[in-house]
């Protein structure tokens, strides 16, 4: 099992570029999350997908971001247009349960927003 | 509405002394528990949880917690610390009853620094 992969590892982008950020979740799980960690923030959830379908994002801090999730195997979220402010790192994660247990997380994207 | 709190940003012991790191909950429901690590540039890893059952639950690499209700605690704790435990560490708390969100909500994470 590879785990939850996340592309790209690092991204850095000129402020007002779209980003895309991807995440393959572990086969088999039926929830995702995304994450933004940042310094002053800590870790905080942005939205969440069960069997594809979007359940909560009132994590999602503005317009500028959107998440899809097309298929039970790929996530995106996109940042249009991006801010320095958005500099941090976005984890992935995906589990099989209720409760956050099974839990997995990927490697993050670090991106850096110049 | 679920929230964590953890004492203390930064903790530094000695090599070989005991760690202990602080975690209080707020949960309106029976929550699940959670402690997770994360190494520099790395994920996050799971180290422990509580579900039901015994309050005190071993983890990996010589960590345990214990679930205490009456001071809604869970305490992460390691007899002798060793060098290869530096990292961040997360207490985490989830909705049992499965009816809310199944996104864990963390706390802002402890800093461990260990010293020769």
């Amino acid at each position: 099992d590879a785990g939850v992969i996340q592309s790209p590892r690092h991204e850095v982008t000129e402020m007002g570029q779209e980003v895309t950020l991807r995440c393959k979740p572990i086969s088999g799980h039926n929830s995702l999350f995304w994450y933004r960690q940042t310094m002053m923030r800590g870790l905080e959830l942005l939205i969440y997908f069960n069997n594809n379908v979007p359940i909560d994002d009132s994590g999602m801090p503005e317009d500028r971001f959107s998440a899809k999730m097309p298929n039970a195997s790929f996530s995106t979220l996109k940042i249009q247009p991006s801010e320095p402010r958005d500099s941090a790192v976005y984890f992935c994660a995906s589990s099989f349960a209720v409760g956050g247990l099974g839990y997995t997380f990927g490697s993050g994207t670090r991106l850096t927003v110049v | 509405a679920q929230s964590v709190t953890q004492l203390g940003s930064h903790v530094s012991v000695s090599e070989g002394a005991l760690v202990l790191l602080r975690c209080n909950y707020s949960s309106s429901v029976p929550p699940y528990l959670f402690w997770y690590v994360q190494y520099p540039n790395q994920g996050l890893q799971l180290l422990l949880k509580y579900t039901t059952g015994a309050t005190l639950v071993k983890g990996i690499n010589g960590f345990e917690a214990e679930f205490k209700k009456s001071e809604t605690s869970f305490h992460l704790t390691k007899p002798s610390a060793h060098m290869s435990d530096a990292a961040e560490y997360f207490c985490a708390v989830s909705d049992s009853s499965g009816g809310g969100a199944d996104g864990l909500t963390f706390g802002k994470g402890t800093h461990l620094i260990i010293q020769p």
